[in-house]
């Protein structure tokens, strides 16, 4: 696609649920991120892809939440017996990568809610 | 924890004026950022970036400030509109890793 894709937009679980987030990046690039943002805050970093290496976790705040991405491309965010404070928008961009310094397309988010 | 941080959280301005955002930065090795904008219900969106060896950088009515003296970034944006209306986040880049930073953002409100 053109643009990063995130599914769903909307997510409300019941505390306690599993949830899998999705995230299409550009085609082509090889960094992804994912970020969680609070309701009037800034942009949590959580975790980072580059190609084929180890990815960058030191963003996850507990071991209910892991990603993947498979084949360099599609990532999977999920989160485990969530809790009312994972309630958030999360939000997932790419970028080319490469040299440093290279500018980060995000999606449009998914907005989740546990109740 | 976060280390680059906004002066204001919210800032009001009548259309056709200029704004200014300003952003601190506190990791003096940092060597690119980058000014992002989020409309309500929307992902951030790219406005400029700059890299450390620059101290400004001009877009279309838009102009970034770099002050690595003082580890001080601004954005101004010339005649604002009412589409300007957003959140405005600074970002750098930590580690070198392409991993960004973002401030908690500036609220900016367009009055007509």
């Amino acid at each position: 696609g053109a643009g990063v894709s995130q599914s769903p937009s909307n997510k409300v679980t019941e505390k306690g649920k599993d949830v899998e987030l999705r995230c299409d990046p550009i085609s082509g690039h090889t960094a992804l991120y994912w970020y969680r943002q609070s309701l009037g805050q800034g942009l949590e970093f959580l975790i980072y892809f580059q190609g084929n290496s180890a990815p960058d976790k030191s963003g996850l705040p507990s071991d209910r939440f892991s990603a993947e991405r498979t084949g360099g491309s599609v990532s999977t965010l999920t989160i485990q017996r969530t809790q009312q404070e994972d309630s958030a928008v999360y939000l997932c961009a790419s970028s080319s990568g490469g040299a440093r310094g290279t500018e980060a397309f995000f999606g449009q988010g998914t907005r989740l809610t546990v109740v | 924890g976060e280390s680059v941080g906004l002066h204001l959280p919210t800032l009001s301005v009548q259309e056709g004026d200029n704004s200014i955002i300003n952003c601190a930065y506190s990791n003096s090795a940092s060597d690119y950022f980058i000014w992002y904008k989020q409309e309500s219900g929307k992902g951030p969106q790219f406005i400029i970036d700059i890299r450390s060896n620059m101290d400004k950088r001009q877009g279309q009515r838009v102009t970034v400030l770099l002050n690595k003296t003082v580890k001080h970034l601004s954005l101004q944006i010339a005649a604002t509109q009412p589409g300007d209306s957003a959140v405005y986040f600074c970002a750098e880049n930590l580690y070198g890793n392409n991993r960004l930073a973002f401030g908690k953002g500036n609220q900016v409100v367009v009055i007509p």
